[in-house]
């Protein structure tokens, strides 16, 4: 039972166009989503959040949207840049569940220059 | 900034031996985890730790133990090893929701 989902395995952008990635969730009582980058043989690295009171946030080239009634956010990368090229994991958590995240199974996100 | 440190960054093992993943975070973090990432797969948490002295299972902890005597060290201990636990872990420690992530283990169990 995947509490959040991520369908699209993977996502090829042009540099300078947007990048888009989703990201679905099934447990109603999430109230805290994050984007994380991995590099390979790296760990992930945070990258930007959003609570449940908003429905986005933005920081720099990077912008979280969250949809509470589709339990659905995404993630918005404009203008796209081939250092992105990684995989993006959205993960969730229960604020007072000691900060246990659940993770999507990611996105590879490929920009060619 | 070492922040979270993870030893070995390999390693292969025989079916039936056991191990110990090292982590150590110099952040003075309380909430430490334990992840797997399976090809292809999210990162599925395995166990975690609020503070010293108090450990707690994750989504999958069969064939896991940890243990957490100082706020800095949170080690795994595999005790007999099986090719279903060949997969990448990673260690982390939170600052409220944000987790920052050790560089991972790779384990094979052949």
């Amino acid at each position: 039972d995947q509490q959040v989902k991520q369908n699209s395995p993977s996502l090829r952008v042009q540099e300078g166009r947007i990048s888009i990635l989703n990201c679905d969730y099934t447990n109603s009582m999430f109230d805290y989503f994050l984007w994380y980058k991995k590099y390979p043989a790296e760990g992930p690295t945070f990258l930007i959040s959003i609570s449940s009171i908003k429905d986005k946030n933005e920081d720099g080239r990077f912008t979280v949207f969250l949809n509470k009634s589709a339990k659905h956010l995404s993630l918005h990368i404009v203008p796209s840049q081939p250092g992105d090229s990684a995989v993006y994991f959205c993960a969730a958590t229960v604020r007072d569940s000691s900060y246990k995240l659940i993770f999507g199974s990611g996105t590879r996100l490929l920009v060619r220059p | 900034n070492a922040g979270v440190t993870q030893t070995p960054k390999f390693r292969i093992l025989k079916i039936g031996q056991s191990m110990t993943l090292q982590c150590t975070q110099d952040m003075n973090h309380n909430y430490m985890y334990w992840y797997r990432q399976d090809p292809g797969m999210g990162l599925k948490l395995i166990y975690y730790s609020v503070g010293a002295g108090i450990t707690d299972k994750g989504e999958v902890p069969n064939g896991y133990n940890v243990s957490r005597s100082t706020t800095e060290d949170f080690p795994l201990r595999l005790e007999l090893a099986a090719p279903s636990q060949t997969s990448v872990y990673f260690c982390a420690s939170s600052y409220w929701e944000k987790l920052f992530f050790g560089s991972g283990t790779q384990l094979s169990v052949l």
